[in-house]
């Protein structure tokens, strides 16, 4: 498969956890990647990268993870401004570049 | 610190070819550390990879783009440019330019433009 899976729509209750999945077959050989875009069209932020890397600046409440072919972005004790899109970014098996189709996480 | 900045124009007519430019200071394209890409978003829809660049010579496109993208260089203005020809209304989105660290298996865009919005309309 070229393509990276997201569920389109995910809550969570304010103050607890959430795990945003990213489903991929490229994703045994490649890591996936992290963003938050707050409102469509904003700049993305990076959140995660490689092997949970959080680039300075980055709360630690976001981690991330791997299990076979899906990737999961994990927030602990979810907050009002975690309230964004998700996307995850990889390769596909040909090595381009490819995004999934986005998350919307509402925090309740 | 790094900055990328997109410019060009807001309204593009159908079947005509969108040229933008992305000036980046704090950093050079030059740098074999980097690649430099683009990537847009339509309006309410999520993220598409256009196309990089490595080095200022090698350049990788989206398949589903490639016949129409070209990617170019001007190292003596630290720029970039995006041509994307054969403009319909689908192509109507937000551009980013973004620096992506040269990682083969962590892939990773650390550095984004603010975006500029095109619109393809007659």
């Amino acid at each position: 498969s070229s393509e990276l899976t997201q569920d389109p729509v995910v809550s969570v209750a304010l103050g607890q956890t959430v795990r945003i999945t990213c489903q991929g077959d490229s994703l045994r050989t490649y890591f996936a990647t992290w963003y938050q875009q707050q409102k469509p069209g904003q700049t993305p932020v990076l959140l995660i990268y490689g092997e949970n890397i959080r680039p300075s600046g980055i709360p630690e409440r976001f981690s991330g993870s791997i299990s076979g072919t899906t990737a999961s972005l994990t927030i602990t004790g979810a907050q009002a401004e975690d309230e964004a899109d998700y996307y995850c970014n990889s390769r596909d098996n040909s090595g381009n570049v490819i995004f999934g189709g986005g998350t919307k996480l509402t925090v309740l | 610190q790094v900055r990328l900045q997109e410019s060009g124009p807001g309204l593009v007519k159908p079947s005509q070819t969108l040229s933008l430019t992305c000036t980046v200071s704090g950093a050079s394209i030059s740098s074999p550390n980097y690649y430099w890409g683009w990537i847009r978003q339509p309006p309410g829809k999520g993220l598409e990879w256009i196309g990089s660049f490595y080095h200022g010579v090698t350049t990788y496109y989206n398949p589903s783009l490639k016949s129409r993208v070209t990617i170019s260089v001007d190292k003596s203005k630290n720029q970039f440019s995006l041509e994307l020809n054969s403009m319909t209304a689908t192509d109507t989105a937000v551009y980013f330019c973004a620096r992506q660290p040269i990682e083969v298996v962590s892939l990773h865009f650390d550095s984004w433009g603010q975006g500029t919005l095109v619109t393809v309309s007659s």
